[in-house]
């Protein structure tokens, strides 16, 4: 079965402060795991991406650690804001595996405190 | 260049009524999805479609449920005899691109929030 397992389900951190979640995968066939953000009442908004061949890709403050060997991949959040206040999903897709639908993690609740 | 856009944004449905949900796709994308998102749960594929064809609807419920992507217009989501447990947000996503592509990054609506009484 397809499936994105992702943790904390909750997690406070101060301001400027690092944030990390973390999720795992268990179909190979994924090559693309990208990350969104979603506030109450919105849709999802993509973070960030990354695809197998490289392990770690860095956009401003967010950052996508990936361990292809392990099956696992992190979003860290530097130097965060309570504007980050928000919900997290990491996220899973791929060809040839009958994936062309993402597959999602349950969720990360992410509360920044000034 | 407008994003993807939903409506209803918001919808109220008795038992056993329709719901028809619309979805505009970004200019120039040809795929879309939907996914339904419980409350406090992650999203969960339904379909996915290209213009005039059914790719994918293995997340789609048997029975009540069908989508269409028409040549032109928008990419309708029917639920036929609604019953309380299709209360749920549907948010419809549209990429350039397939999986594998290089171009499958998915951009979401800001979803219809179906209450069903």
């Amino acid at each position: 079965q397809q499936q994105v397992k992702q943790s904390p389900q909750s997690l406070i951190v101060q301001k400027g402060g690092i944030s990390i979640i973390n999720c795992a995968y268990e179909n190979t066939a994924f090559d693309y795991f990208p990350w969104y953000q979603q506030f109450p009442g919105k849709g999802p908004a993509l973070l960030i991406a990354i695809r197998p061949d490289v392990s770690e890709k860095k956009e401003g403050r967010f950052t996508i650690s990936f361990n292809k060997s392990a099956k696992q991949f992190s979003l860290h959040i530097m130097d965060s804001q309570p504007g980050d206040s928000a919900t997290y999903f990491c996220a899973a897709s791929g060809s040839g595996g009958g994936a062309d639908g993402l597959t999602f993690g349950k969720g990360t609740h992410l509360i920044i405190q000034p | 260049n407008a994003g993807v856009m939903q409506n209803p944004r918001h919808l109220v449905r008795r038992r056993g009524q329709e719901a028809r949900l619309r979805c505009s796709p970004m200019k120039g994308h040809s795929h879309v999805y939907w996914y339904r998102q419980l409350p406090e749960e992650g999203l969960k594929f339904m379909v996915y479609l290209q213009k005039e064809n059914i790719i994918d609807e293995s997340g789609m419920p048997k029975e009540r449920f069908s989508a269409e992507f028409p040549k032109e217009g928008p990419s309708i989501l029917r639920i036929q005899q609604v019953v309380r447990g299709d209360s749920a947000a549907y948010f419809c996503a549209s990429s350039p691109g397939t999986a594998g592509s290089g171009q499958e990054t998915q951009y979401f609506g800001p979803g219809t929030r179906l209450l069903v009484l």
